[in-house]
């Protein structure tokens, strides 16, 4: 199965940017990039996704690289309440667009 | 809306004991899954239906069956729990293929 490689713990201060990166060199053309972050005792909860292009919504932004083996989750201005365990996916859409998690990066924001 | 609702919130079974978990979603979504969650790791997916009438295996089905009740309600069913069954069971929904995933808030389930 197509998977994932993220760093497994960063660190950010808070309104500062943070880019959070994620590898998937086994990319198929059609599975898309889903980013979602899960807090302590909570379900995941979406972020972002994309195919082949950036994308921005009022979370964070998107950037995939042009060989789509990489991708960045870009958090504009980090608060308290961003840390949380943040998983890059690949939605595999030729099996009923089922996710694959990995094991997440864990964000901890310092104030 | 409530958006993706699971029941129970907790449950505790004894080895060999039977239980349904129940999963409704009020988005007019196609698609639905099960995943679990082990301590420190990520989702795994169990089983999902991509659309009303149709259901199929994830990563980890052995010891789950499934049932795609209507457009609305997935369930997910132990026949006999084992403790290697002790976990957080999260469903979500999705419109289908290249759309996001709405998650409820999980079953913690124990069996001892």
């Amino acid at each position: 199965d197509a998977k994932t490689t993220q760093p497994n713990s960063m660190e950010s201060n808070e309104e500062e940017p943070v880019h959070l990166p994620c590898n998937h060199s086994t990319i198929s053309g059609t599975d898309y990039i889903h980013w979602y972050r899960q807090l302590p005792s909570q379900g995941p909860e979406y972020v972002i996704h994309g195919l082949t292009s950036n994308v921005n919504n009022r979370m964070a932004s998107l950037a995939i690289a042009e060989d789509r083996k990489s991708s960045t989750l870009i958090l504009h201005r980090a608060t308290l309440r961003d840390a949380a365990v943040y998983y890059c996916i690949l939605q595999i859409y030729n099996q009923g667009g089922k996710l694959i998690f990995g094991q997440g990066t864990e964000l901890s924001v310092k104030p | 809306n409530a958006g993706v609702t699971q029941t129970p919130k907790f449950q505790v079974l004894k080895t060999g004991q039977s239980m349904t978990l129940q999963c409704a979603q009020d988005m007019n979504h196609n698609s639905m899954y099960w995943y679990r969650q082990d301590p420190g790791m990520g989702l795994r997916l169990i089983y999902y239906s991509a659309s009303e009438g149709t259901t199929d295996k994830g990563e980890v089905p052995n010891g789950y069956n499934v049932s795609r009740l209507n457009k609305r309600e997935f369930s997910l069913r132990l026949e006999s729990a084992a403790p290697s069954q002790t976990s957080v069971y999260f469903c979500a929904s999705s419109s289908g293929r290249g759309y996001e995933q709405y998650f409820g808030p999980g079953t913690r389930l124990t069996v001892t």
